[in-house]
């Protein structure tokens, strides 16, 4: 089974903080994906990388970035977080097919 | 611009009877489609799919129907049992920022199974 891994499933920061989301795959996959779900808004893609040090932008990318050094770690970072960044952030990953394969998601609250 | 809209943000059927989820697209460039069904505090997983050669595609319980012409797939689950409460995903390859990597997503429905 395909197994994506989030480090962490609950955090609370500050606003201002710098924020490391960190996510592994063990099914050396290509494609990596960052997405966000908010209530009602349903899940927006961030950033997705589909090799190593490549990283291309999604339909939300402003505030954040990534990080992709190696094929199995994709990490996304807050620079500065901001209480509108409270959300469940959802990675996931792809052998280049359409079916992504998610894990179990870190929920961020910035105060 | 919302490529993949699900408009029914909630549904709540009775166990045993069906629920039709509904999922309505603007891309005529899409081809193939998948639904997702997401627990609270877990990741989404794959439910089924079904691409635009078919108009029907069934698995067990859940069938997916796709009409081309209307730019419309509904999602059925026969019969509907407690522990598929849970969000629904419609999703599609292709968007405005990855391209055919990314899946564009509507805003879920919420599926309630009243015991």
């Amino acid at each position: 089974d395909v197994k994506v891994t989030q480090s962490s499933r609950y955090l609370v920061k500050r606003t201002g903080e710098k924020v490391f989301l960190e996510c592994v795959q063990d099914m050396d996959h290509e494609n990596m994906f960052w997405y966000r779900q908010d209530p009602g808004l349903g899940l927006r893609l961030i950033y997705f990388s589909y090799d190593v040090k490549m990283k291309e932008k999604g339909d939300i990318p402003e505030g954040y970035s990534v990080s992709r050094e190696k094929k199995e770690r994709f990490s996304l970072i807050l620079e500065s977080a901001s209480t509108n960044q409270t959300s469940m952030y959802l990675c996931a990953s792809s052998p280049g097919g359409n079916e992504l394969f998610f894990g179990e998601g870190s929920r961020l609250t910035v105060l | 611009d919302q490529q993949v809209k699900q408009n029914s943000p909630s549904l709540s059927v009775q166990e045993g009877r069906i629920s039709i989820l509904n999922c309505d697209y603007t891309n005529s460039m899409f081809d193939y489609f998948l639904w997702y069904k997401k627990y609270p505090a877990e990741g989404p997983t794959f439910l089924i799919s079904i691409s635009s050669i078919k108009d029907k595609n069934e698995d067990g319980r859940f069938t997916v129907f796709l009409n081309k012409s209307a730019k419309h797939l509904s999602l059925h689950i026969v019969p509907s049992q407690p522990g598929d409460s849970a969000v629904y995903f419609c999703a599609a390859p292709g968007g405005s920022g990855a391209g055919s990597y990314q899946l564009t997503f509507g805003k879920g429905t919420k599926l309630s199974v009243i015991p």
